[in-house]
């Protein structure tokens, strides 16, 4: 059964913490996206990967960091320089740089 | 870089009439315009998407309408159903880049 899976679908975090949010494919996908969405708004690029080992930054960059050591998996971390976290995370894939596919999302709020 | 812009915000409908969303795009070079369906706590779902060698494009119920020189993409629904009720995003893209500019999403209610 290919497709996207987030773990896990809802995240504490208290203040200061790191916190890592899965993203795996088994879609033989390339490229893999990590999105920001918060209420009432699109969704905004944090980082994007077109091939192992190698990633750019989005448009929202500044508090998190990525890897990309295998092709099916591209983890997030929310790091504490992220001053607010709280936001459905959702991470999409694609082949090559043609249409982009997403998994369901992990809530994440900051107690 | 890419602006998307959709309207209206929020947008009710008598089950089985049409819905339509329309987006604006800022940038002449996009040629690649999807659009995604969400349903409350789920992921985004693509549920149709056009490139600007066509002006429309279908799927059963759904379709979309391109017009590229007022730079404007249309969504439209006919006989709606209740399953229909979500938020709608478009976005645009030159094809083969990888940074999709999203709208801020349309939320379609559909009224039994």
């Amino acid at each position: 059964d290919g497709g996207i899976t987030q773990s896990p679908k809802y995240l504490f975090r208290k203040e200061g913490q790191n916190v890592t949010l899965s993203c795996e494919q088994n879609l033989n996908h390339d490229a893999m996206y990590w999105y920001r969405q918060d209420p009432g708004q699109g969704l905004r690029l944090i980082y994007y990967s077109q091939i192992v080992n190698d990633f750019q930054k989005g448009d929202i960059a500044e508090g998190y960091s990525v890897s990309r050591e295998k092709k099916e998996s591209f983890p997030l971390t929310v790091t504490s320089a992220q001053k607010n976290p709280t936001a459905f995370y959702l991470c999409a894939s694609s082949k090559d740089r043609g249409t982009q596919y997403f998994g369901p999302g992990t809530r994440l709020t900051v107690l | 870089g890419e602006n998307v812009e959709q309207h209206p915000s929020t947008l009710s409908v008598q089950e089985g009439d049409s819905a339509v969303i329309k987006c604006t795009y800022s940038d002449s070079a996009s040629n690649y315009f999807p659009w995604y369906k969400q349903e409350l706590g789920k992921g985004p779902q693509l549920i149709i998407d056009i490139r600007s060698n066509v002006g429309e494009k279908k799927d059963q119920r759904i379709a979309v309408t391109l017009n590229k020189t007022a730079k404007h993409f249309s969504l439209h629904i006919t006989e709606t159903q209740p399953e229909d009720s979500a938020v709608y995003f478009c976005a645009a893209s030159t094809y083969g880049n990888n940074r999709l500019a999203f709208g801020k999403g349309n939320q379609v209610v559909v009224i039994p």
